[in-house]
């Protein structure tokens, strides 16, 4: 079965402050890894994924993430926050024969101006 | 480009009434998925399509019933609704040629309250 954990439900970072949103995951085999972001009321919006290759992944609106196989984490991370990024962010997980993206909880994140 | 939309976007039942929730995705994409949003719990998958006439059971998938006649729409259907189906439910979308790296696309959600 696979899973992922989100442990941090909510993060408060300062505008202008380098933030991370932590996920980690347990799959068979090797893992395809995405983050999607969430907005009041809206959608998922998709902002990256981890398939092969570099382990540093970049994506929408400044974001990257970071695959460690050794630690199976997959943690998403900006240089410089925007009050603007403050939304409910998830991290998910498949393994490569299965279809089902696996969510994790969701951490909110707040920037503060 | 209307891209994936679900309707209605918000909806009242009461205890026991069917309720049909629809989705519509005009990318001609293979995969369709249903899921539900609710507090402490992420997103759970409850039915996905891989295309016309061929769906299957998510994690949670009791309560619900779904249907894919055409590509492009996979209604879900609550047949007698319960209160503990109150949540947003999601529906989205993926293409079919890269197989799981594929990304999913989720349409705006319908929020429902069962009374």
């Amino acid at each position: 079965a696979q899973s992922v954990a989100q442990p941090e439900d909510q993060v408060n970072v300062a505008e202008g402050n380098p933030l991370t949103v932590k996920c980690t995951y347990s799959v068979s085999g090797n893992p395809y890894l995405f983050w999607y972001v969430q907005y009041p009321n809206r959608g998922l919006q998709f902002l990256l994924k981890y398939i092969t290759g570099d382990n540093l992944v970049k994506g929408s609106y400044g974001f990257e993430a970071e695959f460690n196989k050794s630690q199976t984490s997959f943690h998403l991370k900006k240089p410089s926050a925007l009050v603007s990024d403050s939304a409910l962010y998830f991290c998910a997980v498949t393994d490569r024969t299965a279809r089902q993206l696996t969510f994790g909880s969701g951490t909110q994140l707040t920037v503060l101006p | 480009d209307a891209g994936i939309t679900q309707s209605p976007r918000y909806k009242i039942t009461e205890t026991g009434r069917q309720v049909t929730l629809m989705c519509h995705q005009t990318w001609s994409h293979s995969y369709m998925f249903w899921y539900r949003q609710d507090l402490g719990h992420g997103l759970r998958l409850i039915y996905y399509s891989a295309a016309a006439d061929i769906t299957d059971k998510g994690e949670v998938p009791d309560g619900y019933v779904v249907s894919r006649s055409k590509t492009e729409n996979f209604p879900l259907t609550l047949e007698s609704a319960t209160r503990s189906q109150t949540s947003v439910y999601f529906c989205a979308s993926s293409g079919m040629a890269g197989g799981s790296r594929e990304t999913q696309y989720f349409g705006p959600g319908t929020r429902l309250l069962v009374l």
